[in-house]
């Protein structure tokens, strides 16, 4: 069963702009990770925040943590044609953890 | 970044065939190694889990005997889908993981296979 939900399921946004990406998850989490996968591609590792962490950058990314809410954002500033693709959140990873995917976010960047 | 391969990158088989994809870590040893499945435009689901120099463990409702797992060395991990039938028509990924404590999957770049 998927771990985590992300909205929106699609995004499509201006050249320039900021792109948000909420996902929410069930159960308690060491750390969540953010995965990119371009069309027909696998998956590229972005960012890994841990559960002591509440926010943290990556680049012209910020990734944000409520445990409490059990809920992550990924934002994606100055959003550039190249960031086109889907966003995953993902849970475990950790030791025989296996690595549990949210439903994904396609994002579309118009130039 | 760690770099892990997938071949063939597609394959179109006739159904009833089998069909065998590779998935390699090229510059690490990787003693445990995933298989996904992804449908059009959904996430990825977890097949398996394979070890190497042991039996898969197979995530509940995959069937182990159509979808055979070997992970015969530290850098390949084999996935054979048998007796295909269009219904296993999907995108395949594997991943790598680094030895214990390491927590990093790295990705292969996918294996789109068409049963027709």
């Amino acid at each position: 069963s998927q771990q985590g939900e992300e909205d929106p399921q699609a995004l499509s946004i201006q050249e320039g702009e900021n792109a948000t990406m909420n996902c929410s998850y069930k159960t308690s989490i060491n750390n969540l990770q953010w995965y990119r996968q371009n069309s027909g591609r696998g998956l590229v590792h972005l960012i890994l925040i841990r559960s002591n962490e509440r926010e943290k950058h990556s680049g012209r990314l910020r990734v944000t943590l409520d445990t409490s809410k059990k809920s992550s954002s990924l934002l994606i500033t100055a959003s550039r044609a190249a960031d086109t693709a889907s966003y995953f959140c993902a849970t475990g990873g950790f030791g025989n953890e296996k690595l549990t995917f949210g439903t994904g976010t396609r994002l579309t960047i118009i130039p | 970044g760690a770099v892990v391969s997938q071949h063939p990158s597609r394959v179109i088989c006739k159904s009833g065939t089998s069909v065998k994809i590779e998935c390699r870590s090229l510059d690490f040893q990787a003693t445990t190694m995933f298989w996904y499945r992804q449908f059009p435009k959904k996430s990825l689901m977890l097949m398996a889990t394979s070890n190497e120099g042991s039996k898969a463990t197979y995530e509940q409702g995959v069937e182990k005997d159509k979808f055979l797992i070997n992970h015969a060395s530290l850098t390949l991990s084999t996935l054979t889908v048998t007796s295909a039938h269009p219904e296993d028509s999907s995108f395949y990924i594997c991943s790598a993981r680094r030895p214990a404590g390491i927590y990093e999957q790295y990705f292969g770049p996918g294996t789109r296979l068409t049963v027709t």
